[in-house]
């Protein structure tokens, strides 16, 4: 069975500390692997869809990139208002599959 | 509207009782999903449409619950007989297929449903 695991479960970063999440998974034929934001009380923003490996794509401090077997979200210079939660999902036929989520507290 | 929207975004249920939860898709997707998310988990599928299709309902639970979309637009996820571990966040999401391939879906806001 496909399965998607993101690492680590919470991150807590200073306004400005770059970090990375981990988006590892299991899919015989990825068809799409896709990072959305999720705030409390709200449904998942899309962030990026990565197609093949090797991709990468940015936004604002954001930037994903994708390996045969995982996937990275890395935020650079993060603030305050990047704070959420940020879900990897595997697309599989027409369905996705998300990971629990990484929970991203920025400090200023 | 311009995106997908849910209604109601929150719904109080007694044990036992019958919910209708409602989504409005963003304008000519052909595609909508209901996924359902636990508190500290990412979303789970729960059913696929393709127009007023019903083309998977594998991750539905239980004979308790049951989707619609009549005119392939506003879909109703219907629960009957409400449990406690029913209490989660039903999303809603549409895409619009490209080929064989679906693009990015939309979400709404979803429905926290809390049986009590």
């Amino acid at each position: 069975e496909d399965q998607v695991t993101q690492s680590p479960e919470a991150l807590r970063l200073q306004e400005g500390e770059s970090s990375s999440l981990n988006c590892s998974y299991t899919v015989s034929g990825l068809r799409g692997l896709f990072w959305y934001r999720q705030d409390p009380g709200k449904g998942p923003e899309f962030l990026f869809t990565l197609y093949s490996a090797g991709e990468e794509k940015e936004k604002e401090r954001l930037k994903a990139t994708l390996t045969k077997k995982e996937s990275f979200l890395h935020i650079t210079a993060p603030k305050p208002e990047d704070s959420a939660t940020y879900l990897c999902a595997v697309l599989y036929d027409y369905k996705l599959s998300f990971g629990a989520g990484t929970t991203v507290t920025v400090r200023a | 509207g311009a995106g997908v929207s849910q209604s109601p975004r929150y719904k109080v249920a007694k044990r036992g009782q019958d919910v209708a939860l409602r989504c409005d898709p963003i304008s000519g997707h052909v595609s909508l999903f209901w996924y359902q998310q636990a508190l500290g988990q990412g979303p789970e599928f729960l059913t696929y449409f393709q127009n007023e299709a019903q083309l998977d309902k594998s991750g539905l639970p239980s004979d308790r619950f049951f989707a619609e979309r009549p005119e392939g637009s506003v879909s109703t996820l219907k629960i009957q007989r409400t449990q406690q571990e029913d209490s989660a966040v039903y999303l809603c999401a549409s895409s619009l297929p490209k080929g064989t391939l679906n693009t990015e879906a939309f979400f709404g806001q979803g429905t926290r449903l809390t049986v009590v």
